[in-house]
């Protein structure tokens, strides 16, 4: 199955710091949608993104869909220490399967 | 009122036997995937079902035979388990538009199976 590449894989910050993330596919995705996973738990939906160009935001959590529909980015500002946790991208083309990034760790430092 | 629950949350068991793990959503959601996540925690889709109709078959043992009773349900049965099985299992569902665009997927809490 395809596999997104997200980088990066692992990010360390202080708490307050500003934190980016982005996940590229070699195909042409219409649904971008990013999640984050607390150990122990399932992902959960932080965003979904439907049109090349988008740009959505939730609370301090801000992605956008990449004009090519070959990427998608994810920003969250100011850090807090909750933000800890694995963040995946996924992208879904014309059929009904979503395809995962490979993860990126975020650890925050109070 | 949770939205994707699963049975059992883990599974403890040995080489060789049979098991199942039960995923039910009360979504309304008419399709509903099974992903295995490995220990590097990447999500690998396993199936998918469409209204119970299977439509995404990943390349997968035949000892793991999906079964969707209803569109509510997608339960997950595995044959002569081994230890490569040990994973955690997640279910999720999504709705398709008559657009044919996928509506966001919301994932169960997932099924640690452990197999010694």
């Amino acid at each position: 199955g395809q596999q997104l590449n997200q980088s990066p894989q692992s990010m360390f910050i202080q708490e307050g710091e500003d934190v980016s993330m982005n996940c590229t596919s070699s195909s042409i995705f219409n649904t971008w949608l990013w999640y984050k996973q607390d150990p122990g738990e399932g992902p959960v939906l932080l965003i979904a993104l439907y049109k090349a160009g988008e740009l959505t935001s939730n609370g301090r959590l801000t992605a956008q869909f990449g004009i090519t529909r070959k990427d998608s980015f994810l920003n969250i500002s100011a850090s807090i220490p909750s933000d800890v946790g694995i963040y995946f991208c996924a992208g879904q083309g014309t059929g009904n399967q979503f395809y995962f990034g490979t993860g990126t760790s975020l650890t925050v430092i109070p | 009122d949770t939205a994707v629950s699963q049975t059992p949350k883990y599974l403890v068991t040995q080489m060789g036997n049979d098991k199942s793990i039960k995923c039910e959503q009360n979504l309304g959601h008419d399709t509903m995937y099974w992903y295995k996540q490995d220990s590097k925690k990447f999500l690998k889709i396993m199936f998918s079902y469409n209204n119970k109709e299977l439509i995404i078959n990943e390349t997968v043992p035949n000892r793991f035979s999906p079964k969707s009773p209803d569109k509510a349900h997608l339960n997950l049965h595995i044959n002569s388990l081994e230890l490569g099985d040990s994973a955690v299992y997640f279910c999720a569902s999504s709705q398709v538009r008559p657009s044919g665009r996928v509506d966001e997927q919301y994932f169960g809490p997932g099924t640690r199976l452990t197999v010694t």
